[in-house]
């Protein structure tokens, strides 16, 4: 399959800082990257749509202002936590579709955040 | 809304045990996607659907694709300790224009005894 790298894999920052979250796509093109929290023992949770060129589609309740995406070019997506608190802490996964006409997404290994 | 049903919710087996999992939806989906997360890790895509009736196998995993556009079943033989994770089914909802965006099942934690 498809190669999506998501870089930390782990990162613990301290309260009130920020962290950046790289996603890339490394054989594929990708126009379309998404950004995903999951909690423990939970389902994958849609944060935003980054889309290449242009503004990111945030999910209802996802605050643009605290997590800011970036998809500067056609194989990087960028994740950014501002201003993190305790409550940020969570694993963060980012996916790509290969868009090859059908429907085919591939996954980043995640980053496990945690804010102290 | 667009919702998977994913059942069951976990499942302990016996090494070398048959396993099968499936997921509804009361809304036709055109695609459906399964996926396995080990702990830690981003979900790994295992088999992919795009025609209903298809059945399509990788490996020991065997999904198919229902009829009626509104169920996938997936099934693993011979469970080895291995297959141990969760196992999500995934369909895409149109979100605007020609963009889409992944609704997931709540996954199924397998567990299996050597």
């Amino acid at each position: 399959g498809a190669v999506v790298s998501q870089h930390p894999s782990r990162v613990i920052c301290k309260s009130g800082t920020s962290v950046k979250i790289e996603c890339r796509s490394l054989d594929f093109q990708a126009t379309t990257m998404f950004w995903y929290r999951q909690f423990p023992k939970q389902s994958l949770m849609l944060m935003a749509t980054s889309n290449e060129g242009s503004k990111a589609t945030y999910e209802q309740g996802v605050e643009k202002d605290k997590f800011l995406i970036n998809h500067a070019s056609l194989t990087l997506s960028t994740l950014t936590v501002t201003s993190a608190h305790p409550e940020d802490s969570s694993f963060y996964i980012c996916s790509a579709d290969r868009a090859r006409g059908n429907t085919e997404a591939f996954f980043g290994q995640g980053t496990r955040l945690t804010v102290v | 809304g667009q919702q998977l049903n994913q059942s069951p919710q976990s499942m302990f087996i016996q090494e070398g045990e048959d396993v099968s999992m499936n997921c509804t939806s009361s809304s036709i989906f055109n695609t459906w996607l399964w996926y396995k997360q080990d702990p830690g890790e981003g979900p790994v895509l295992l088999i992919a659907l795009y025609k209903a009736g298809e059945l399509t196998s990788n490996g020991r995993l065997t999904a198919q694709f229902g009829i009626t556009r509104k169920d996938s079943f997936l099934n693993i033989s011979a469970s080895i300790p291995s297959d141990v994770g969760i196992y999500f089914c995934a369909g895409p909802i149109v979100s605007g224009g020609s963009n889409y965006k992944l609704t997931f099942g709540k996954g199924t934690l397998l567990t299996v005894n050597p």
